[in-house]
């Protein structure tokens, strides 16, 4: 109940495109949902993060959509850029459980020029 | 600058011979955290710590120790490496309370090699 799952594994776009990862959850009780980018050789960074109380949250090219009552999250990178070519983690937390997160599994996208 | 730093960034190991890989913030942060990352596998929790001497067990605890003496530090021990123990590591803080609360900032990894 506390895994999230997270699809694809890797992703290839054409620059420009849309790439669109996804999640799911079981437990709940999560009430914080970020993502993290991970550059090659360094540590993962928060991109964007969601609370459940809304179903969409943009930041410039990046938007999570949010379906609660499917429990499941996505991330939607629009204009695909070579500079996005990165690993992809999504996570879920619990207010209760203060900031332990887990992470999901992680998705290598690699954007094509 | 506000960072996580890890030491070593690489090492190369044999079986059975203690490490430590040190890990220190300058946010003054009360949580901190290790992770291991293996392909296909994400970030899997060892241990975390709420603050100063509070720790405690996370996903992948076993062959792995740490201690929180100080707020700033969270190093990791491993008593008697095992080639399975070879892995990407990676320690984090981040905030407990308040809005900016639960982003967590990450040191850039220490590669360890257990032959």
């Amino acid at each position: 109940q506390q895994q999230v799952k997270q699809s694809p594994q890797s992703l290839i776009v054409q620059k420009g495109g849309i790439s669109i990862i996804n999640c799911a959850y079981e437990n709940t009780a999560f009430d914080y949902f970020p993502w993290y980018q991970q550059f090659p050789g360094k540590g993962p960074a928060l991109l964007i993060a969601i609370r459940p109380d809304v179903s969409e949250k943009k930041e410039g090219r990046f938007t999570i959509s949010f379906n609660k009552s499917a429990k499941q999250f996505s991330l939607h990178i629009m204009d695909s850029q070579p500079g996005d070519s990165a690993t992809y983690f999504c996570a879920a937390s619990i207010r209760s459980s203060a900031s332990k997160i887990i992470f999901g599994s992680g998705t290598r996208l690699s954007i094509r020029p | 600058e506000a960072q996580v730093t890890q030491n070593p960034r690489y090492l190369i190991t044999v079986t059975g011979k203690k490490l430590t890989v040190t890990c220190s913030q300058n946010m003054n942060h009360e949580y901190m955290s290790w992770y291991r990352q293996d392909p296909g596998l994400g970030l899997r929790q060892i241990y975390y710590s709420m603050n100063v001497e509070v720790t405690d067990k996370g996903d992948v605890p076993e062959g792995y120790k740490v201690s929180r003496k100080e707020k700033r530090n969270f190093p990791l021990i491993l008593e008697s490496p095992s080639p399975n123990q070879t892995s990407l590591y990676f320690c984090a803080s981040s905030l407990i309370s308040g809005r900016a609360g639960r982003e967590q900032f990450f040191g850039p990894g220490t590669r360890l090699t257990v032959l």
